[in-house]
């Protein structure tokens, strides 16, 4: 696609739900990446895929948040049993970078997803 | 570890006037700095970033930014604020090599006069 994409763009749930976040990666970016950015904060690193494969999760605040990339494409944040402080806006981004040593590309994010937790 | 402090959480400044953001990094090495602007509802759009070589980088927009190894520095400038460019912006900070984890400031917002 032209742009990475985010749905939805809002999500509002009670606590104690479940929720999954979707993104779709600019075509051929073989990096993923999601971020987390709460009110008044710059975006906060949750974890990186290379391909199907999460190379780096330390950012993931605790075991309720898991993301999967099945194909290599689409990924899906899922966040069980969501508590009132996980109220925020979840960015993805997508990158040609190859995760070989040395190499770096350019993040480019899509516009997020608003959750909402009540 | 690596930090980015971005001491300015607003700035208000008229149009057409010149602009300085501030954006101070700490890292051991020579890092990968970018600066991102988010306007209400939209994703991060990359101004510019510097890897390496010349220290002024030129972006988009009419953007420019200077990398000061001395300072610790990466501050954003722009001769001639327009009311679009009203925006947060987020300073951001790659450890090298392998870039891929972003440390990014906690933002500054641009409000711009008529």
């Amino acid at each position: 696609g032209a742009g990475v994409s985010q749905t939805p763009s809002n999500k509002v749930t009670e606590k104690g739900k479940y929720v999954e976040l979707r993104c779709d990666p600019i075509s051929g970016h073989t990096a993923l990446y999601w971020y987390r950015q709460s009110l008044g904060q710059g975006p906060e690193f949750l974890i990186y895929f290379q391909g199907t494969g999460a190379a780096d999760d330390s950012g993931l605040p605790n075991d309720r948040f898991f993301a999967v990339r099945p194909e290599g494409s689409v990924s899906t944040l899922k966040i069980q049993r969501t508590e009132r402080g996980d109220s925020a806006v979840y960015l993805c981004a997508s990158s040609l970078f190859t995760g070989l040593a040395g190499s770096t590309d350019t993040q480019y994010f899509g516009p997020g997803t608003r959750l909402t937790v009540l | 570890a690596q930090s980015v402090t971005q001491p300015d959480i607003h700035i208000t400044v008229s149009e057409g006037a010149s602009l300085e953001l501030r954006c101070n990094y700490s890292y051991g090495a020579t890092p990968y700095l970018f600066w991102y602007v988010q306007s209400p509802g939209q994703g991060l759009q990359l101004l510019l970033k510097y890897f390496s070589g010349d220290t002024l980088v030129q972006g988009i927009k009419g953007f420019e930014a200077e990398f000061k190894r001395s300072q610790s520095s990466f501050n954003l400038r722009k001769p001639s604020v327009h009311w679009s460019d009203a925006a947060e912006y987020f300073c951001a900070v790659g450890a090298r090599p392998g870039t891929y984890k972003y440390i990014f400031g906690t933002g500054t917002r641009l409000k711009v006069l008529a």
